[in-house]
């Protein structure tokens, strides 16, 4: 079966620092991946997702951006993180095709300090 | 107008109780269709899909109405474990294998004793 893992779990970053998150998912081939922020209290935001190695669509410009080294691995990254970015920040996968539903790793809670 | 609409609520019921939540949408070449619950600072995980026909999944029952744009979640013998937020999800198809989806801000409920 299908797992997708993220990491950590929370983090506590002062403004300023650099950010990196990580995401793999395990059970399939070439998936679709998603990164998404939900603020407190607010909807889900898409912030970028790729449908293949090395091909990332960004959705907001922000100062965050994401990389796919590899084809189960989805990376979230940050120079210089600001107070805004502080949020739950979720990984997702969904297989290939139209109509599969989205699965989602435990998330990240990231507050910027 | 937003793509997705939910009435956020908050729904308070008590044990027991049959509860309805709807949701629009406003692109009517909308090709799938989903229920996911999120737990408090939890990540959103699928309830169910939604089918053209209806389907039901226990006490859950989801339905689709293409003409009016709409699909609903159908809660009956409310249980206080139900207390959650339900998000609904529309893929919405351009013609390519990759549906763009597009969440509800969630509609909260709480079932009480």
């Amino acid at each position: 079966s299908q797992t997708i893992h993220q990491w950590p779990a929370t983090l506590v970053q002062p403004v300023g620092s650099p950010l990196s998150l990580e995401c793999t998912v395990e059970g399939t081939s070439n998936p679709n991946l998603y990164w998404y922020r939900q603020a407190a209290g607010r909807g889900l935001q898409l912030l970028f997702y790729s449908v293949g190695i090395g091909q990332i669509s960004s959705e907001v410009p922000q100062n965050l951006s994401a990389s796919r080294p590899q084809d189960r691995q989805f990376i979230l990254s940050s120079k210089k993180l600001l107070l805004s970015d502080s949020g739950f920040y979720l990984c997702a996968w969904r297989a290939g095709g139209g109509n599969s539903p989205l699965h989602f790793g435990n998330g990240t809670r990231l507050t910027v300090t | 107008r937003k793509e997705v609409e939910q009435d956020p609520g908050p729904f308070n019921v008590p044990e027991g109780a049959t509860v309805a939540f709807n949701c629009t949408y406003s692109n009517s070449a909308s090709q799938s269709f989903f229920w996911y619950r999120q737990d408090c600072r939890k990540e959103p995980k699928l309830l169910m899909s939604v089918y053209s026909s209806g389907n039901e999944d226990g006490r859950f029952t989801a339905q689709l109405n293409r003409a009016s744009q709409y699909i609903s979640l159908l809660i009956r013998d409310s249980k206080l474990s139900d207390s959650a937020t339900y998000l609904c999800v529309v893929n919405e198809s351009r013609g390519s294998t990759l549906g763009r989806l597009y969440f509800g801000r969630g509609t909260q409920l709480t079932v009480w004793p």
